[in-house]
């Protein structure tokens, strides 16, 4: 148990579905991320929210859309996605800049 | 060139064998993460360091700094320590790491 959880774990869309992956950390932290992780590649970070507010934006395309309502939890909006796209999606948590606990993640498959 | 590079990229040992998995990165850094990632795609942090040695356990993580080198070294290796080792370097006061390909490494009983 990480204290960092992700649902779903699997999840399967067309491209003209719309979905949202969830995150939830009950750890206290104060920054919260999003990682993609393609098949062969290195992890890739997508966004991270400090305190709420989104300090990086690593040149995501828009139909990834991410959502920070309060600490404890992070949404990753979905639509019109290509297959392209399919990978595992992990999410994270830190106090500040330490070290990060990382959740199960969600295996995105896009048909 | 890869800002993050690690070998071996793939590693097989025999139970007990002691393991090294390097890690040479270009840029300078105010830490170095080390994680893990089992089968099915979890990560584990197993090391925050920005200088000298760190040691759990079994596990024992090194940096040089002057060197942009860090080395994490398993004892005793056992086949449930077979996983994805990744070194992710963190630069400055930034939130964002930069990951390494990782190190598979296989430990057969």
């Amino acid at each position: 148990e990480t204290g960092v959880t992700q649902t779903p774990r699997h999840l399967v869309m067309g491209m003209t579905n719309k979905k949202s992956l969830k995150c939830e950390q009950h750890l206290g932290h104060n920054a919260m991320y999003w990682y993609k992780q393609s098949a062969k590649k290195p992890l890739e970070l997508m966004f991270v929210y400090s305190l709420e507010e989104r300090v990086e934006n690593n040149s995501v395309p828009s139909r990834f859309s991410p959502e920070c309502p309060n600490s404890s939890h992070l949404f990753l909006h979905l639509h019109t996605l290509q297959p392209e796209d399919s990978a595992l999606y992990l999410c994270a948590s830190s106090r500040d800049r330490v070290e990060q606990y990382f959740g199960p993640g969600t295996r995105l498959t896009v048909t | 060139k890869n800002e993050v590079e690690q070998s071996p990229q793939n590693l097989t040992a025999q139970e007990g064998e002691f393991i090294t998995i390097n890690c040479s990165y270009s840029v300078g850094i105010s830490a170095l993460h080390w994680l893990q990632q089992h089968p099915g795609g979890g990560i584990v942090s197993l090391f925050m360091l920005s200088s000298g040695k760190k040691k759990h356990g079994r596990l024992i993580a090194t940096i040089n700094i002057q060197e942009k080198h860090s080395s994490l070294h398993i004892t005793a290796s056992h086949p449930r320590d077979s996983a994805v080792y990744i070194c992710a370097p963190q630069r400055g006061s930034n939130y964002k790491l930069t990951f390494g390909k990782g190190t598979l490494l296989t430990v057969n009983p």
